[in-house]
């Protein structure tokens, strides 16, 4: 089956650097890619779609200055977390539906930790 | 009104019993209905796709309602390994976002 790999998937940093999350589709090529967001004990938020080769699209409430999408490409997109700090720790998760736009796959997730 | 909604649990149930989780979602234009699994901290993974005729996997039923927009998971002879959170998740058609409710939590207990 398709495949996503998405790396880190553990970054401790400090508050204040920013961090980058990779997505990408291991055997297939996905146009769009979804960037989740999960805090304990709640459910997955979708913070943004990523659309190779535009600008990504952000949901409501989410900053796009604070969370820079690029998908350069049809098997890669980067999510990066701006001068982060300790209310952006969370577990990431990107995802990805193949071209029968069936079954979405998921990365592995990066858990982030700002100190 | 959120999107999708589930039952809160956390269902703690005995090795063997059959349990049931259920599920409602507010948007009528909704056309793919899934249940996920996630265990703790790791991704969310596909259990089953749930369509209108129901349909069943092993000991994993799955149910649609499109009129009351309601979904159901049903799993007979439960195991300590079906311990982990079940996310009822919809999507419109073609390629758009999965919608996830908060999912339940079952631990079933030897």
């Amino acid at each position: 089956g398709a495949v996503v790999s998405q790396h880190p998937s553990r970054v401790i940093c400090k508050s204040g650097t920013s961090v980058k999350i990779e997505c990408r589709s291991l055997d297939f090529q996905a146009t769009t890619m979804f960037w989740y967001r999960q805090f304990p004990k709640q459910s997955l938020m979708l913070m943004a779609t990523s659309n190779e080769g535009s600008k990504a699209t952000y949901e409501q409430g989410v900053e796009k200055d604070k969370f820079l999408i690029n998908h350069a490409s049809l098997t890669l997109s980067t999510l990066t977390v701006t001068s982060a700090h300790p209310e952006d720790s969370s577990f990431y998760i990107c995802s990805a539906r193949d071209r029968s736009n069936t079954e979405a796959f998921f990365g592995q997730g990066t858990r982030l930790t700002v100190v | 009104r959120k999107e999708v909604e589930q039952d809160p649990g956390p269902f703690n149930v005995p090795e063997g019993a059959t349990v049931a989780f259920n599920c409602t979602y507010s948007n009528s234009a909704s056309q793919s209905f899934f249940w996920y699994r996630q265990d703790c901290r790791k991704e969310p993974k596909l259990l089953m796709s749930v369509y209108s005729s129901g349909n069943e996997d092993g000991r994993f039923t799955a149910q649609l309602n499109r009129a009351s927009q309601y979904i159901s998971l049903l799993i007979r002879d439960s195991k300590l390994s079906d311990s982990a959170t079940y996310l009822c998740v919809v999507s419109s058609s073609g390629n758009t976002p999965l919608v996830f409710g908060k999912g339940t939590r079952l631990s079933v207990i030897a």
